[in-house]
């Protein structure tokens, strides 16, 4: 079974504070991992995802394997980055697709 | 990138009632569509898998009689929650991928509020 935790529900961070978002997964094989984000009043959207190793709105996240995590980190935090976000796996294939429960984060001015 | 349309995006309706909710994939064709259903300040939960011209793939716990599900063309998947009551009331989104990108990216929905009375 896949399973994907986010263990916090809310993370508060000034401006300019670095952040990090954790999430770490369980999964039997060779996971794809993605973290979608929700702004307020939008549609669920991919931020990025582990394959293609890119920084996305100054966002990144590395895949560890002997950590089984993929944590979300930004050096500098911005208001605008202030929403849901959700960390998933996908099985090899792209199967379907398993959410944490997933994190607001909030940056205040 | 791909668009996925989803209507309405609010109804409320009278316990006991059927409401009907439509999942369009707007540029491109989906073979298959996923409903998710998200709880206030919880996570999206997976429903069931939509397979078009082919029986939908529900998730365990999920009642295949309530949630009726119809793929009936390659960008229109349907979502039909019969005799709907109270506790069916939830916000429920759809999404796809686009078969051209091959990034295993979802494209979502914008969801829709189902609230019944």
């Amino acid at each position: 079974a896949q399973r994907v935790t986010q263990p916090e529900k809310l993370l508060s961070v000034f401006k300019g504070a670095p952040v990090e978002l954790k999430c770490n997964y369980s999964y039997s094989g060779s996971p794809e991992l993605f973290w979608y984000v929700q702004y307020s009043r939008q549609r669920l959207q991919l931020l990025l995802r582990h394959i293609s190793r890119e920084s996305i709105k100054g966002f990144t996240a590395d895949l560890n394997k002997g950590e089984t995590s993929f944590h979300l980190k930004k050096p500098f935090a911005q208001e605008e980055d202030s929403a849901m976000y959700y960390c998933a796996l996908s099985g090899r294939g792209y199967s379907t697709l398993t959410f944490g429960k997933g994190t607001m984060l909030l940056v205040s001015p | 990138g791909a668009v996925v349309s989803q209507h309405p995006s609010r109804v409320i309706c009278k316990s006991g009632t059927s409401v009907k909710i439509e999942c369009r994939s707007l540029d491109f064709q989906a073979t298959t569509m996923f409903w998710y259903r998200q709880f206030p300040k919880q996570s999206l939960m997976l429903m069931a898998t939509s397979n078009e011209g082919s029986k939908a793939t529900y998730e365990q716990g999920v009642e295949k009689d309530k949630f009726l599900i119809n793929h009936a063309s390659l960008t229109l998947s349907t979502l039909t929650v019969t005799s709907a009551h109270p506790e069916d009331s939830s916000f429920y989104i759809c999404s796809a991928r686009d078969p051209g990108t091959n990034t295993g990216e979802l494209f979502f929905g914008e969801g829709s509020r189902l609230t019944v009375l």
